[in-house]
């Protein structure tokens, strides 16, 4: 079955550790995008792709960086710039045109120790 | 900008109640999409429903249906006889379409955590 897989479900980083959280998708999607879920809040997004080799920064960039070599990965590295980052992140994908709306992946719980 | 408010954080209801959740947006665009979404306690967000702005047929599925206003810029969830494995929190999001562009990036509301007590 087609889906996004992202690993692992559960992250915990050291303060000024980079970090990086795995999404992949064999839905043959053309757009990619990371979420940041924290407590109370709605998701905000921290970056999203088009197409291979270009991504765009979202809402709350800052501390994050991405990159989309493969159509069907799109790793996030959480960088010891970001000041807070325990969160939930969760990653989606959408075809060309969102006729079925976004597919998302079950998330991944990262949690500075 | 567009914007979305969920005003209801928490709602408690008792199995079989009908329970509506709320959802108004704001947008400048003539062509967008809105969506409701079920996050259970696993985390994955699960989608119910995608409505564009050309559509304001309201739609019903089972229990659940929807009631989408143009005219009050809002798109309302109702469970009908509620059961305890409707408890999650609902994300109702909006997408523009903006002229030349494909972004579709979505705006979530923050979300209102639904406990269906038996």
């Amino acid at each position: 079955d087609g889906g996004i897989t992202q690993s692992p479900k559960y992250l915990f980083r050291k303060e000024g550790q980079n970090v990086t959280l795995s999404c992949e998708q064999n839905l043959n999607h053309d757009a990619m995008y990371w979420y940041r879920q924290d407590p109370g809040q709605g998701l905000r997004l921290i970056y999203y792709s088009q197409i291979v080799n270009d991504f765009q920064k979202g809402d709350i960039a800052e501390g994050y960086s991405v990159s989309r070599e493969k159509k069907e990965s799109f790793p996030l590295t959480v960088t010891s710039a970001q000041k807070n980052p325990t969160a939930f992140y969760l990653c989606a994908s959408r075809p060309h045109k969102p006729r079925g709306g976004y597919t998302f992946g079950s998330g991944t719980r990262l949690t500075v120790v | 900008a567009q914007k979305v408010t969920q005003a209801q954080t928490e709602i408690s209801v008792v199995e079989k109640e009908d329970v509506t959740l709320d959802c108004v947006y704001e947008t400048r665009d003539t062509t967008y999409y809105l969506f409701w979404y079920k996050q259970p306690p696993s985390g994955e967000l699960v989608f119910l429903i995608r409505r564009n702005s050309f559509d304001e047929q309201n739609e019903i599925s089972g229990r659940y249906s929807w009631n989408f206003q143009k005219s009050t810029s809002s798109f309302n969830f109702t469970i009908t006889a509620s059961q305890v494995v409707d408890s999650a929190v609902y994300f109702c999001a909006l997408s523009e379409a903006p002229s030349g562009g494909s972004n579709y990036k979505l705006t979530f509301g923050k979300g209102t955590l639904l406990t269906v007590n038996p």
